[in-house]
């Protein structure tokens, strides 16, 4: 089974500046996704940023991008110019390329304070 | 477009007791997915309906929860009777297909808060 470890339970930065978020994970297979979620208190799970496990370029959407080192297992979310509304809790999930295994596998969660 | 809905949004109940929960998709979406999310962990699959078939139930405590996805559209998860550990949130996730290399987007709705007492 696969799983993915989030090794942060809190990160602090102060606004502007530029944070990352460590995520690990393990499986056997070859051909997946990874996914950051940020989920505020209001609870809904929004995407931020996904990567296909067989492209080697790292994704980038606006001021967040991924360090993806397949080898290493090792899916790494950077902020930049962070903002107060970056505040929330982040999560990193795995989910299988296999057709029909949609479900996604959580990690623990990384809870971000930003510092006006 | 409007997103997943879920209700209630709060829920509060006695352990023996017996909740439920619904959900409406986004329109369109195929599939639907029901999460738990206890306190201070990521969420984790209890039931993914491909239409109104389930394709994965795995994680799902079949000897208190329960869910249907009538005519492939909204969903209900049930609880019965309900444990102390059961206090959590609930999450519904609506997608469309998967559809070969191209990844679906599980568009989640805002959850509903479960105490148990």
């Amino acid at each position: 089974a696969q799983t993915v470890t989030q090794s942060q339970p809190e990160m602090s930065v102060q606004e502007a500046e530029t944070v990352t978020l460590s995520c690990t994970y393990d499986t056997s297979e070859s051909d997946y996704y990874l996914f950051w979620y940020k989920q505020p208190p209001s609870r809904q799970m929004i995407l931020v940023i996904r990567q296909e496990a067989y492209k080697q370029q790292n994704a980038t959407e606006n001021r967040f991008s991924v360090n993806f080192q397949k080898a290493a297992k090792s899916f790494s979310l950077k902020i930049s110019d962070s903002q107060l509304g970056d505040a929330a809790m982040y999560f990193c999930a795995y989910r299988s390329g296999l057709q029909g295994a949609q479900k996604l596998v959580f990690g623990q969660g990384t809870r971000l304070t930003i510092n006006p | 477009e409007a997103g997943v809905a879920q209700s209630p949004r709060y829920k509060i109940i006695e352990k023996r007791q017996s909740v439920a929960f619904w959900c409406n998709p986004i329109s369109g979406h195929a599939t639907l997915y029901w999460y738990q999310q206890i306190l201070g962990q990521g969420p984790k699959l209890l039931i993914q309906f491909q239409n109104n078939g389930v394709v994965d139930d795995s994680q799902l405590p079949k000897d208190r929860f329960s869910a249907e996805r009538l005519k492939g559209v909204d969903s209900t998860l049930k609880i019965q009777p309900a444990k102390l550990e059961d206090s959590a949130v609930y999450l519904c996730a609506s997608s469309l297909a998967f559809l070969g290399r191209v990844v679906d987007e599980q568009f989640f709705g805002p959850g509903t808060r479960l105490t148990v007492l």
